[in-house]
């Protein structure tokens, strides 16, 4: 059974930095691109970016409204994926979601885990 | 502003049939990217309903079924149930933002 379980969400004050992370199960993680959507209060969902698979180097994209400030990584040896965070702005609070892809659509996704920024 | 446009909400009936749609342009659904649904319950993670525009993942009903022309796409729900109740997201790929996009989802209401 596949799993996607996220952690370390949590209140950081505008221009702080936050990791989280997503420990995935039930698939062979390094065979699949992984994808972080988000979710504003009350808002519809916002791709952020993606992990590509080991066999396309795990190359990372990113939204224009993260880029240069988040950072996607994997562990090397493990099945987890980070998201890194810097200069928070008020507005990247959300929940984010981790995701399994499939051919660009989201084939499994974690209970997500709420990041809030505020002074 | 989404990318992607769907309407804010939609109504029916238990029993009866809904569409909601989902209207792109030529950089996403208009270049042939694919359309994928997602159904979100009250508080809960997304779910996938439909993928490459027509495709059921295995454990969804056939009352859900998905269409694509053109730059628009659309989800049909038949037999409406209380428990379709949710917000459902339109999904594709845009060339010129080398990004996924959203729809800004759409409210189904089960009267």
């Amino acid at each position: 059974e596949v799993q996607l379980v996220e952690s370390g969400g949590g209140l950081v004050q505008p221009g702080g930095s936050l990791r989280i992370s997503c420990v995935a199960s039930g698939f062979i993680f390094s065979d699949y691109y992984m994808t972080w959507v988000r979710q504003a209060p009350g808002k519809g969902l916002e791709w952020v970016g993606r992990s590509a698979n080991k066999g396309d180097n795990y190359i990372t994209n990113y939204a224009a409204s993260v880029k240069g400030r988040f950072t996607i990584s994997r562990d090397a040896s493990g099945n987890s994926l980070h998201l890194l965070m810097n200069s928070l702005k008020i507005e990247d609070t959300a929940v984010y979601y981790c995701v399994r892809e499939n051919w660009y659509y989201y084939q499994y996704w974690g209970q997500g885990t709420l990041v809030t920024v505020s002074p | 502003q989404s990318v992607l446009t769907q309407p804010p909400s939609v109504s029916g009936a238990p029993g009866q049939r809904v569409t909601m749609s989902c209207t792109g342009s030529s950089p996403n659904i208009g270049a042939s990217s694919d359309v994928h649904w997602y159904q979100q319950l009250p508080g809960k993670a997304p779910k996938l309903l439909i993928f490459g525009n027509t495709n059921r993942p295995s454990g969804v009903p056939d009352r859900f079924s998905g269409s694509k022309s053109g730059t628009s796409a659309s989800l049909a729900i038949t037999g409406l149930q209380a428990e379709d109740e949710a917000d459902y997201y339109c999904q594709s790929y845009d060339s010129s933002l080398s990004a996924s996009v959203f729809g800004g989802g759409t409210k189904l209401t089960v009267l």
